[in-house]
């Protein structure tokens, strides 16, 4: 059945450090690849996406990278701050499929 | 402009009631999703809705139901709780069945005692 694997399900960094954390989808029909940020208290909140005809995308200190072939996808976090620290989530979905199939979550934590 | 939201915020029922969550979402937006989120399974599928049609339904049992009125606001029902049903309930509305994204609400945090 469908599913989305994500790794790691912790992540400690230093500020100032990169976080890269990995996903990888199972149905061959996935063309939207969304990540959102989720706060203490908040629900998620998208923070960036990428779709299948693309390979990378980035916006700021965040980018995501797409591998079609080996669907895999992840998301790269540069020069990490203290208020990046959140759980993140990787999803796939396909157009008409009428859902987002979410990854079980990665807890980053970046020390300051 | 408004964001969505999800009522009541907090939930403390007990097993064998049942519970209906109030979504409503950003203006325009026809579609709404419902997810369930609990530490051990993470973000859950429960319903889509788009024009008052419900489009895809999770795995989860008949208890669970959900309706989508004319103004799009949304409301999911859970009958007979269980203990397991404990959960943050969360509703997402987008313009495109979550094609672009989706907006969170903040989730309805129900406690079944």
């Amino acid at each position: 059945g469908e599913n989305v694997e994500q790794h790691p399900s912790t992540l400690s960094v230093q500020e100032g450090d990169s976080a890269v954390i990995k996903c990888t989808y199972s149905d061959s029909a996935s063309n939207y690849f969304p990540w959102y940020k989720q706060e203490l208290g908040k629900g998620p909140q998208l923070i960036i996406d990428i779709r299948s005809n693309v390979g990378e995308k980035k916006d700021q200190r965040i980018a995501v990278t797409l591998n079609k072939t080996a669907k895999h996808f992840s998301l790269h976090i540069t020069e990490t701050q203290p208020e990046d620290s959140a759980v993140y989530f990787c999803a796939a979905s396909y157009t008409g499929g009428f859902k987002t199939i979410f990854g079980a979550g990665t807890r980053l934590f970046v020390k300051a | 402009k408004a964001g969505v939201t999800q009522t009541p915020r907090y939930l403390i029922k007990t097993r064998g009631q049942q519970v209906t969550l109030s979504c409503s979402p950003i203006s325009g937006h026809r579609s709404v999703s419902w997810y369930q989120q609990t530490p051990g399974q993470g973000l859950q599928f429960l319903f889509e809705y788009f024009s008052e049609t419900q489009r895809n339904k999770g795995n989860f049992p008949g208890r669970f139901s959900g309706r989508q009125f004319s103004n799009s606001r949304s409301e999911m029902n859970v009958s007979t709780l269980e203990l397991g049903d404990s959960a943050l309930y969360l509703c997402a509305s987008s313009l495109d069945r979550g094609q672009g994204g989706y907006t969170f609400g903040s989730g309805t945090r129900l406690t079944v005692v």
